[in-house]
């Protein structure tokens, strides 16, 4: 299966601001997809990453607040905008490769706003 | 659109015990089905998934889920509870119609009692 990388662990950041999460995946891969934890949660799906398009938000998630970058097959960041103590959450990275029956996720970004 | 039920929100079982975890899907075609496990601080790890053919699918760590079409229900068992399985335990349902995005239940506790 493929080994993700995911950028930061963990922040602890002031509201008002904005962090870029980054996920590299060592292979190449087809699908891949962001989710958010909240605490306590389950997870929820925010969007998916398409690479050299724009991803395609779900119910709920907007661009202009999680906007989302994928240049390549192994590479995409997910950015939180303007962040309040609401988005204090966990931010999973998760990829699927073509023809392979699983997906995989990242380690997760642990966001603390404050 | 896809959804996934977990009914139980907590589940307490003694060591050694059996542990079932209910899981209920709605979807209109056969989807993917998953179960993930999550430790307390950890990210999440497959225990098993289904995608074809066999119903009654093997996993890690000496869990098995069985896939029954008519009760739409894709339940997880383990004949006896080690006290390292207490996590949370996340069932998820994909299909390739849906872009293969996973749609996770609300997630079940599992404490073990000594």
């Amino acid at each position: 299966s493929a080994v993700i990388s995911q950028k930061p662990s963990r922040d602890i950041c002031q509201r008002g601001t904005s962090l870029t999460i980054q996920c590299q995946v060592d292979s190449q891969v087809t699908m891949m997809f962001w989710y958010r934890q909240q605490p306590g949660q389950s997870l929820t799906l925010i969007a998916t990453a398409n690479q050299g398009s724009e991803a395609t938000y779900e119910s709920g998630f907007v661009i202009d607040k999680f906007p989302i970058s994928r240049p390549n097959l192994t590479f995409s960041t997910l950015t939180v905008s303007n962040m309040s103590p609401e988005d204090s959450s966990i931010y999973l990275c998760s990829v699927q490769r073509q023809g392979a029956n699983g997906y995989t996720f990242g380690s997760g970004t642990r966001l603390t706003v404050v | 659109a896809q959804s996934v039920t977990q009914p139980d929100i907590h589940i307490t079982v003694s060591e050694g015990a059996s542990l079932e975890l209910r899981c209920n899907y709605s979807y209109g075609a056969t989807p993917y089905l998953f179960w993930y496990v999550q430790s307390p601080g950890q990210g999440l790890q497959l225990l098993l998934k289904y995608f074809s053919g066999d119903t009654l699918v093997q996993g890690i760590k000496g869990f098995e889920a069985e896939f029954k079409r008519s009760q739409s229900s894709f339940n997880l068992r383990k004949p006896s509870v080690h006290w390292s399985d207490a996590a949370e335990y996340f069932c998820a349902v994909g299909a390739r119609a849906a872009g293969n995005k996973l749609t996770f239940g609300g997630g079940t506790r599992v404490l073990v009692k000594p």
